[in-house]
């Protein structure tokens, strides 16, 4: 059972273009919403995460839009760069983490 | 500071082996996962220890799955009578304290396990 759904499962974009990435959740219990960002070979990072009491939230490039009514929540990120080229998971907690399937970006110079 | 370290980096195995995975955490984190990652899917939860103890092991897929934390910092994830389905990268994370806002999640990058 898919609880994190994620879209699309790639991406490309331009440099200096906008990615936006998608996640719906079902189950109401989940109260932490990380983005995690992963290199070829390497464990995933976390960019962003975001609190369900809060719409939005901005770090740099980096925007967690998030619809509690619409258990769905979106990452943006500005002014995409080719090092933001990555795969990116968003995730949901109730006791652990819950990672959607990915997102590859592929940003073009 | 060092970062989570787990060994080895890779490991191939034949069908029906026994494999141990090591994992580091990073020093002084009370809370270490074990997640796995198939080709092209998200990590999947397999088991959180929060001190010596394992707090949840739902994600163990089955008996032949085991991990330990004896003394609340290296963990190691023993794999026996390995099957090919088994093949995947296994990470490790640690937090500060179970994991939130406040404590995110650092993960090691994996172990790659091919079983033959």
């Amino acid at each position: 059972q898919q609880q994190v759904k994620q879209s699309p499962q790639s991406l490309i974009v331009q440099k200096g273009g906008i990615s936006i990435i998608n996640c719906a959740y079902e189950n109401t219990a989940f109260d932490y919403f990380p983005w995690y960002q992963q290199f070829p070979g390497k464990g995933p990072a976390l960019l962003i995460a975001i609190r369900p009491d809060v719409s939005e939230k901005k770090e740099g490039r980096f925007t967690i839009s998030f619809n509690k009514s619409a258990k769905q929540f979106s990452l943006h990120i500005m002014d995409s760069q080719p090092g933001d080229s990555a795969t990116y998971f968003c995730a949901a907690r109730q006791r652990a983490l819950t990672f959607g399937s990915g997102t590859r970006l592929q940003v073009q110079p | 500071g060092a970062g989570v370290s787990q060994t080895p980096s890779n490991k191939v195995t034949e069908k029906g082996k026994y494999v141990e995975l090591r994992c580091d955490p990073i020093s002084g984190h009370t809370a270490l996962y074990w997640y796995r990652q198939s080709l092209g899917q998200g990590p999947e939860f397999l088991i959180y220890f929060q001190g010596t103890g394992a707090a949840d092991d739902s994600g163990l897929p089955n008996d032949r799955f085991f991990a330990v934390r004896p003394e609340g910092s290296v963990s190691t994830l023993k794999i026996q009578r390995t099957e090919r389905g088994d093949s995947a990268v296994y990470l490790c994370a640690s937090s500060l304290m179970g994991q939130g806002v406040n404590s995110p999640l650092h993960f090691g990058n994996g172990t790659r396990l091919t079983v033959t």
